[in-house]
């Protein structure tokens, strides 16, 4: 049963500190996603690649926030510095539209919290 | 731009009531699809259906309905006879004919009291 992992699950850190999210996606997968879940903007989408290259970032707070695929089967979410306000669950996601009809499959999600 | 609106927040039923979720989009696209995902309290997105925009016919799985109406622009969820599992949030989700750009809407919190 082929899942998209992610690690780690839970993370705490001090503000300041750089932060580094990874996500492997589902083998097979060309496209990857990393979006963000608040009680306050709900599930908002950061960043995509295909095939590895970027396609879209808008979303993403570009000062401190970086996002890379150094491979095809490794997703990372940067943050440096940190801060409290970017504590939310990061989700990452794969498919290999238009296959499967556009269905994204979504990791367990890494839940940081920024005191 | 493409927009999703969910504009229930939370809804409270008995076990057993029927239910059913508002989900209503806006896209300039002719082709899109739409998806419902649950998020039980573990917090993992659960993928419960997706909809073509050349596909009106309503689907049902088990407990679970759907009423695509393009005409009103809604992908409205029903539950029927709810059940205490089915507590969660429910997200409504369009995306463009690139599969690239998913909106979610603000999700509408379920609760199905014993």
């Amino acid at each position: 049963d082929a899942r998209v992992t992610q690690t780690p699950r839970h993370k705490v850190t001090e503000m300041g500190q750089e932060v580094t999210m990874r996500c492997q996606p589902i083998l097979g997968h060309n496209t990857v996603f990393w979006y963000r879940q608040t009680m306050m903007q709900g599930l908002e989408l950061l960043a995509y690649f295909r095939n590895r290259a970027p396609l879209d970032d808008s979303g993403m707070p570009k000062d401190r926030f970086s996002a890379e695929m150094p491979d095809a089967t490794l997703a990372t979410l940067k943050i440096q510095p940190s801060e409290p306000r970017d504590s939310a669950v990061y989700f990452c996601a794969s498919g290999f539209p238009p296959g499967d009809l556009y269905e994204q499959y979504f990791g367990p999600g890494t839940r940081l919290t920024v005191t | 731009a493409q927009k999703v609106t969910q504009a229930q927040t939370e809804i409270s039923v008995v076990e057993k009531e029927d239910v059913t979720l508002d989900c209503v989009y806006e896209t300039r696209d002719t082709t899109y699809y739409l998806f419902w995902y649950k998020q039980p309290p573990s917090g993992e997105l659960v993928f419960l259906i997706r909809r073509n925009s050349f596909d009106e016919q309503n689907e049902i799985s088990g407990r679970y309905s759907w009423n695509f109406q393009k005409s009103t622009s809604s992908f409205n969820f029903t539950i029927t006879a709810s059940q205490v599992v089915d507590s969660a949030v429910y997200f409504c989700a369009l995306i463009d004919p690139l599969g690239n750009d998913m909106r979610f809407g603000a999700g509408t919190r379920l609760t199905v009291k014993p």
